[in-house]
Order: C-alpha cells, then sequence, then structure tokens
C-alpha cells in the first residue's frame, strides 16, 4: 500500500458545483496534514493545513479523520481558477517523512 | 516570510553532460533546505535536505549529489546525466509555524 494515495482523476466539474477530494495514507503515527495546490508546470503552493477539529477557507474546507486515516477537501462554488492539480501531503514526523501524493486534477468547467 | 530562488527555469541538457541547479533562499536564516524531483505522473521524491552548511543527507542513491556553501545556497549537481534525471527539480523550506513547505518555482530538465 502506498504510504499517501489520492485518486489521480481528473475531476471535471461545472462552474459552481461542489467537489471533494479524499486522499488516504498509511501511518497512522502521521502527525500533520496539508493540502497543496499545483497549476500546471508550476511549483506547489500550500493551500490550507488539516487539522483534527477541520478547518475552513473560504470556500474550501479541509477535514482529517484518523480512525480511518484519510484527509479530505472539499470546494464549493467551483470557479474556473480553481482547475489545477491538488496534492496531498501528509508528515510522519520530522522534515525526512513527509510525503507527497500525486495529486487530482480538477477541471472546473464553463 | 522566506522567498526561494531558483535557476534556471528550463534547461535541456544531453545524456553524459554536468548539471548545476542553485537555489537561494532570503527572508530567513539557517533554515533547513530540501531539493524533490517530481517526474511525470509522480509525487515529489525526496531526494537531499540539508540542515546547516556543509550538512548533506541523501534520501535515495542516485546519480546526484548536493552541496551547501553557504547558509542561504543549496545546490543540486550531477557530473553525468542519465535520462532517468529528467524531471522537475524543486528547492524547499519549511515555512514558519510548521505550516508546510515555500518552493522554489522549480527547474524543469530535460536530459536528451
Amino acid at each position: 500500500r502506498k504510504e499517501v494515495e489520492q485518486d489521480p482523476g481528473p475531476f471535471n466539474v461545472p462552474e459552481g458545483a461542489t467537489v471533494a477530494f479524499n486522499c488516504t495514507y498509511s501511518n497512522s503515527a502521521s502527525q500533520s496534514f496539508f493540502w497543496y495546490r499545483q497549476d500546471c508546470r508550476k511549483e506547489p503552493k500550500l493551500l490550507m493545513s488539516v487539522y483534527s477539529s477541520g478547518n475552513e477557507d473560504g470556500r474550501f474546507t479541509a477535514q482529517l479523520n484518523r480512525a480511518s486515516q484519510y484527509i479530505s477537501l472539499l470546494i464549493r462554488d467551483s470557479k474556473l481558477s480553481d482547475s489545477a492539480t491538488y496534492l496531498c501531503v501528509v508528515n510522519s514526523g520530522g522534515y525526512q517523512k513527509v510525503t507527497f501524493g500525486t495529486g487530482t486534477k480538477l477541471q472546473v468547467i464553463p | 516570510s522566506q522567498t526561494i530562488h531558483q535557476w534556471p527555469a528550463t534547461l535541456v541538457q544531453p545524456v553524459g553532460s554536468p548539471l548545476s541547479l542553485e537555489c537561494t533562499v532570503e527572508g530567513t536564516s539557517n533554515p533547513n533546505l530540501y531539493w524533490y524531483r517530481q517526474a511525470a505522473g509522480r509525487g515529489l521524491q525526496l531526494l537531499f535536505y540539508s540542515v546547516g552548511i556543509g550538512q548533506i543527507s541523501s534520501e535515495v542513491p542516485q546519480n546526484l549529489s548536493a552541496s551547501r556553501p553557504q547558509d542561504r545556497q543549496f545546490i543540486l549537481s550531477s557530473k553525468k546525466l542519465l535520462l532517468s534525471d529528467s524531471g522537475f527539480y524543486l528547492c524547499a523550506c519549511p515555512q514558519g509555524g510548521g505550516e508546510g513547505y515555500t518552493f522554489g518555482s522549480g527547474t524543469r530538465l530535460t536530459v536528451v
């Protein structure tokens, strides 16, 4: 089993739709979790951290389910500018134990 | 907040040629620095990390090496490139407060 797994997509959704991505991780001792956004041929940029209590930033909501070992990202009212690849990142302790998922591609369609 | 500069942005090199990619950091001192590679269809792979000048740890055996000659400078090198060295190379350092990483804009290397 991969340390971090994501559905590669693509998820093609119309503008205004709500879309959710999940990311599963294998190490139950994982400590911190993040979602990154990566535009085509660009570097990843931190979108949001994922806290145990869940967190929300505008149209974006991130949640952590430790029991089932997954994190989720919910995007409401999708915009064309949300089109990108979303990377799940899991830190199992220390800088050498940061694992990046391969990403989920989102395409928002007019 | 810190800023990471990487160059060049793109590079096409023949097999067997040497490589030198440079990363410099502004806005922080004594940062941990990392080199990642992102191959097509794959997640980011940690290649090297450095906690200070002259201190390099390698995560995977490979054809590449790294050096940290100055506090804010991190260099990725190869004496002879292989086709498998093609990829998107990213330099990173931790953001404050344990909130993930800041990445440089990356170098897209194609070995032909």
